[in-house]
């Protein structure tokens, strides 16, 4: 297992286009949570999926943010009619969650640098 | 809600030197608690953990850290710091229960002199 891939690894757009990012998480991971960073930030929450259920979204996750996880494996989330305030690093993680908690710790991928020009 | 605070935006250390980095957390029952390192342009890498047990962690590249409950702590240790050391450090606290979704602070960014 390669851990968790995330591509494109950077995607330069102009205002106003769709884009669409991919995350493909470990395997055997039933978890996985998107991030949005800025610069000199840390990683703010924006949704949460357990397999294929979208569990939990955040209040920055506005409606021209969708994410899906058909079939609980990969993830995409798709960012509608892009703002210059989209630009930022996606993050992407996975975990292995049991009703105990995510104690494993979640498992990161590189990222997608969003540049909105 | 949780919460953490990491009070230092910029930490300075000669290589060789000792290092701790601060992080403080909120929430109401026994916490999950992270350290992860993010370098230039890249994901984050996770350094260890702590969820029960034993308050004072191991993880890799010769880091620790201790969970004091009193203070509400779990500052990150390292006893001689390496120039690969430099990067950006993030603390995270992840709810025992509920949703489990890890809140971070917003980084220590680490710098390294020869």
């Amino acid at each position: 297992d390669t851990g968790v891939s995330q591509n494109p690894r950077h995607k330069i757009t102009k205002r106003g286009q769709n884009v669409t990012f991919r995350c493909d998480p470990i395997s055997e991971h039933n978890r996985l949570y998107w991030y949005r960073q800025t610069l000199g930030q840390g990683p703010e929450f924006l949704t949460y999926f357990q397999n294929e259920a979208q569990l939990e979204k955040s209040r920055l996750l506005s409606d021209r943010f969708s994410a899906e996880r058909p079939k609980g494996s990969f993830s995409t989330l798709e960012i509608q009619r892009t703002e210059q305030g989209d630009s930022a690093m996606y993050l992407c993680a996975s975990s292995l969650g049991s009703s105990g908690g995510d104690s494993y710790g979640y498992t990161f991928g590189s990222g997608t640098r969003l540049t909105v020009v | 809600a949780q919460s953490v605070t990491q009070p230092d935006i910029h930490i300075t250390v000669s290589e060789g030197a000792s290092l701790e980095l601060r992080c403080n957390y909120s929430y109401g029952a026994t916490p999950y608690l992270f350290w992860y390192v993010q370098s230039p342009g890249q994901g984050l890498q996770l350094l260890l953990k702590y969820f029960s047990g034993d308050t004072l962690v191991q993880g890799i590249k010769g880091f620790e850290a201790e969970f004091k409950r009193s203070q509400s702590s779990f500052n990150l240790r390292k006893p001689s710091v390496h120039w690969s050391d430099a990067a950006e450090y993030f603390c995270a606290v992840g709810a025992s229960g509920g949703s489990y979704i890890p809140t971070f602070g917003r980084g220590t960014s680490l710098i390294v002199h020869p």
